[in-house]
């Protein structure tokens, strides 16, 4: 059980276009889900926190205008990085938070824009 | 606000020999305490967590951490090692349950034939 998949697992973009990513928890609803960010080698930040039916609180620093983040239902949240550029490519990680306050992470979402 | 130390960067232990991961975190009350694996390519794994109560937690893959007030200390233990335990690893805090988590910035563990 606790199963979070992500969609894509890697994407390739122009600079300039923007991308969706998917987060789903499979086999439990999350009323809350996280989207993090992790550079080569270094540790997760935490980028937002998603509430489903609700806004997105997004951590200092991070353009909530540039990461937009929807959770439309129980089981899904997607983050689409608009008006992508080199330096957004990175490592993009969600998780999904069940009843027992346990976070289960997504595999991630690896993003190269050229 | 919290933060959490992992001060080994790398660490490299013989298959078979017993490990510790050490794990040190900073915030006014007693957090939400986690351990995680990030092995090459796959996601990250939960490896166990504290929360209240019995302050020696027993997780997955035979890792046991125990949590420690005083030395505000979450050290990850395992009895003996195997050499599929080679990955990173990960401590990681949060003020409540529906907080998101702070990371520490990881161990990476090497394991030697």
């Amino acid at each position: 059980g606790a199963v979070v998949s992500q969609h894509p697992s890697w994407v390739i973009c122009k600079s300039g276009t923007s991308v969706k990513i998917e987060c789903r928890s499979l086999d439990f609803q999350a009323t809350t889900m996280f989207w993090y960010r992790q550079f080569p080698k270094q540790s997760l930040m935490l980028m937002a926190t998603s509430n489903e039916g609700s806004k997105a609180t997004y951590e200092q620093g991070v353009e909530k205008d540039k990461f937009l983040i929807n959770h439309a239902s129980l089981t899904l949240s997607t983050l689409t990085v608009t008006s992508a550029h080199p330096e957004d490519s990175s490592f993009y990680i969600c998780s999904a938070r069940d009843q027992s306050q346990t976070q289960y992470f997504g595999p991630g979402t690896r993003l190269l824009v050229l | 606000a919290q933060s959490v130390t992992q001060p080994d960067i790398h660490i490299t232990v013989s298959e078979g020999a017993s490990l510790e991961l050490r794990c040190n975190y900073s915030y006014g009350a007693t957090p939400y305490l986690f351990w995680y694996v990030q092995s090459p390519g796959q996601g990250l794994q939960l490896l166990l967590k504290y929360f209240s109560g019995d302050t020696l937690v027993q997780g997955i893959k035979g890792f046991e951490a125990e949590f420690k007030r005083s030395q505000s200390s979450f050290n990850l233990r395992k009895p003996s090692v195997h050499w599929s335990d080679a990955a990173e690893y990960f401590c990681a805090v949060a003020r409540g349950g529906a907080d998101g988590l702070t990371f520490g910035k990881g161990t990476h563990l090497i394991i030697q034939p």
